[in-house]
């Protein structure tokens, strides 16, 4: 069984600071991590596909890191606004990169 | 158009009934999935279609069976379920990505029906 964990499950970070949540995975026999923006009544939102040791990406003002050998990534959002408030969901792809196991999510919140 | 489209949004069906979930992509994506989400619980994949052929099944009972008709089309056929069934059910589409690793593709994902089995 494939665990990826998440943490925290839920934060609430104030308008304008910025944050940053992890994910945890097995690293062995990996292919990819994905990292997904899902709001409430939406559908989940690709950010990032990673599957390189030491892959930086970024989209305006959230990014992400990987770090296969340990298994870890983690999300960084930059100056949080309200319209980041979503569950953050990242995945492990595995069976070349088509199956995804998701963690449980982080909750953000951004108070005004 | 990157837009997966899922019908319906809502159903609600008995136990006995037989229902089809339906999700259309036109990105021409040759990658095809299902996924089952309970609440508070993250999304798991339930089947894969690669270029319209099933790929993975993740043991999924025989009551639910996918099909893919074409390329852009793909459904989920429900039949004689149990409450427990009761779920957001999603679909997503991506690239085939092949058998080099290093190679991954975001995943497309509809809005989901939400299914209530009484």
């Amino acid at each position: 069984i494939l665990n990826v964990e998440q943490s925290p499950q839920s934060l609430h970070v104030q308008e304008g600071d910025s944050t940053n949540f992890t994910c945890s995975f097995p690293s062995s026999n990996f292919y990819a991590l994905h990292w997904y923006r899902w709001e409430t009544a939406k559908s989940p939102e690709a950010l990032f596909v990673m599957t390189l040791n030491g892959d930086e990406k970024k989209k305006g003002r959230i990014s992400a890191t990987l770090n296969t050998k340990e298994g870890y990534s983690y999300l960084y959002i930059k100056g949080s606004q309200p319209e980041d408030s979503a569950t953050y969901l990242c995945a492990r792809g595995d069976q070349g990169a088509q199956k995804l196991v998701f963690g449980q999510g982080t909750r953000l919140t951004i108070n005004p | 158009d990157t837009e997966v489209t899922q019908t319906p949004k809502h159903l609600v069906m008995g136990m006995t009934n037989k229902k089809s979930l339906k999700c259309e992509q036109h990105m021409g994506h040759r990658a095809m999935y299902w996924y089952k989400q309970k609440a508070k619980k993250p999304p798991e994949l339930m089947f894969v279609y690669s270029y319209e052929k099933l790929s993975i099944n993740e043991s999924v009972p025989s009551r639910f069976s996918p099909e893919c008709p074409n390329s852009s089309l793909l459904n989920l056929h429900l039949h004689a379920l149990q409450p427990e069934d009761s779920a957001l059910y999603l679909c997503a589409s991506s690239q085939e990505p092949g058998p080099d690793r290093g190679v991954a593709y975001e995943q497309y994902f509809g809005p989901g029906t939400r299914l209530t089995v009484t």
